[in-house]
């Protein structure tokens, strides 16, 4: 059983430039979570999806930044007009459920870079 | 909303040795405390996990105690090892909410021959 599959594992981008960071949760898994790690930082949540629906995003920022999770396919965060700001590692989770004490399986992250 | 706050930053151990993590939180209504590690280029790995219905959870070397009233919790490893070197992060969750985690900071663990 494959875990949480996460590419591209390294991503450049110059300043202005778009990001697109993707997520296969785990078989079976429909909750998926996506956090961001800055160099010597723990996770700070961004956004929680469940198929077609965006549950939570009280993490993500107002501008630039946006999620989704499709009836087919992975997640997808996508982040607009990069800036050296957003150079993190980006990591996503994902569950069977969303409450609970369902655990969250990780990803091995993006780490994105901006030049 | 929720703050977790972990110490020490650093802790270098002898093999053999024990060491202890200590996390705060601030949300009376957390009631799930898991504890991840976190290998240089890796994902964080969910090692143990405690329910606020506990006050203490063992899993061979691994243990980790809560306090409810004091909103304390630590990770304790015993018997040190080499592969026990990594970043630990302790986190907070309240399932009756949300389902996003709060993390600590981490703990940058290294066990030393």
């Amino acid at each position: 059983n494959a875990g949480v599959m996460q590419n591209p594992r390294h991503l450049v981008r110059r300043r202005g430039q778009e990001a697109r960071l993707r997520c296969s949760p785990m078989k079976g898994h429909s909750h998926v979570y996506w956090y961001r790690q800055l160099p010597e930082e723990g996770l700070k949540f961004m956004v929680y999806l469940q198929k077609e629906n965006i549950i939570d995003e009280s993490g993500m920022p107002k501008e630039r930044f946006s999620a989704e999770f499709p009836k087919e396919g992975p997640s997808i965060l996508r982040i607009q007009q990069v800036v050296r700001g957003d150079s993190a590692a980006y990591f996503c989770a994902s569950s069977t459920g969303g409450g609970g004490y369902n655990e969250q399986f990780f990803g091995p992250g993006t780490r994105l870079t901006v030049l | 909303g929720e703050n977790v706050e972990q110490h020490p930053s650093t802790l270098s151990v002898q093999e053999g040795d024990s060491a202890v993590i200590k996390c705060t939180y601030s949300d009376s209504a957390s009631n799930y405390f898991p504890w991840y590690k976190q290998e240089l280029g890796k994902g964080p790995q969910l090692i143990i996990d405690i329910r606020s219905n506990v006050g203490e959870k063992k899993d061979q070397r691994i243990a980790v105690t809560l306090n409810k009233t004091a909103k304390h919790f630590s990770l304790h490893i015993t018997e040190t090892q080499p592969e026990d070197s990594a970043v630990y992060f302790c986190a907070a969750r309240a399932t009756g909410t949300a389902s996003k985690l709060t993390f600590g900071t981490g703990t940058r663990l290294q066990v030393t021959l």
